[in-house]
């Protein structure tokens, strides 16, 4: 199992530019969450999907669009990207099944953006 | 809002020696998990442990243990006999728990270095 990837690893923006920061798992997940990490700021939400076909903002959503394209992949989209949005990315899936103990988070290994 | 304070920006140890780092929690809640996240120069997110809140005994994972005080919101994390590897940032996290599932709430992170 490869777990939660997320492509690219690195990308290069010009302000205004748009791009998509694509995520997947292998681990038949319901939930599945995009955060961003910024110095000194911890890890802040940007949306989630608890399951497949729901999608929910976070803490920080302005600028940023989301698409649970089926049930493995969970796409990030800045239509206009902004040098504030210069960041770690992370995608994360969990169980997410109502009822259950334990729910813990796996992570991707992030994509850097640079937006310029 | 629940949220997650970790007081300690930056901490060392020698190796093999013991190491505290501390976390505070605010929420209304009773029902929520509580995690230590690992991430070390390669920026990947690797759980080290999990509480969750109904468990009055403190989770233990090899080197890795917990003081988890419920009353005071307070949940730091032990790691004994300090070996270089540890050397990464440490994230305290807070998930509240309900029939679905939630994201999770992160502290700004101990940056802790292991010396030799």
């Amino acid at each position: 199992n490869a777990g939660v990837t997320q492509t690219p690893k690195f990308q290069v923006l010009k302000t205004g530019q748009s791009m998509t920061l694509q995520c997947a798992q292998d681990m038949n997940h319901n939930s599945m969450y995009w955060y961003r990490q910024d110095p000194g700021m911890g890890l802040r939400l940007i949306y989630y999907s608890a399951s497949e076909g729901t999608t929910d903002k976070g803490e920080v959503p302005n600028g940023y669009n989301v698409s649970r394209l089926n049930k493995r992949e969970f796409s990030l989209r800045l239509e206009s990207a902004a040098p504030s949005q210069t960041s770690v990315y992370f995608c994360a899936s969990s169980v997410g099944l109502a009822g259950l103990s334990t729910d813990t988070q796996y992570f991707g290994p992030g994509t850097r953006l640079t937006v310029l | 809002a629940q949220t997650v304070t970790q007081s300690q920006p930056e901490m060392s140890v020698q190796e093999a020696e013991t190491v505290t780092l501390s976390c505070t929690y605010d929420t209304s809640e009773s029902n929520y998990y509580l995690f230590w996240y690992k991430q070390p120069p390669s920026r990947q997110m690797i759980l080290v442990i999990r509480q969750e809140a109904y468990k009055q005994q403190n989770a233990t994972e090899n080197r890795f243990s917990v003081n988890f005080q419920k009353a005071a919101k307070s949940f730091s994390l032990k790691i004994s006999d300090s070996q270089l590897g540890d050397t990464a940032m440490y994230f305290c996290a807070f998930m509240y728990r309900n029939s679905g599932n939630t994201p999770l709430v992160f502290g700004k992170g101990t940056r802790l270095s292991v010396i030799a």
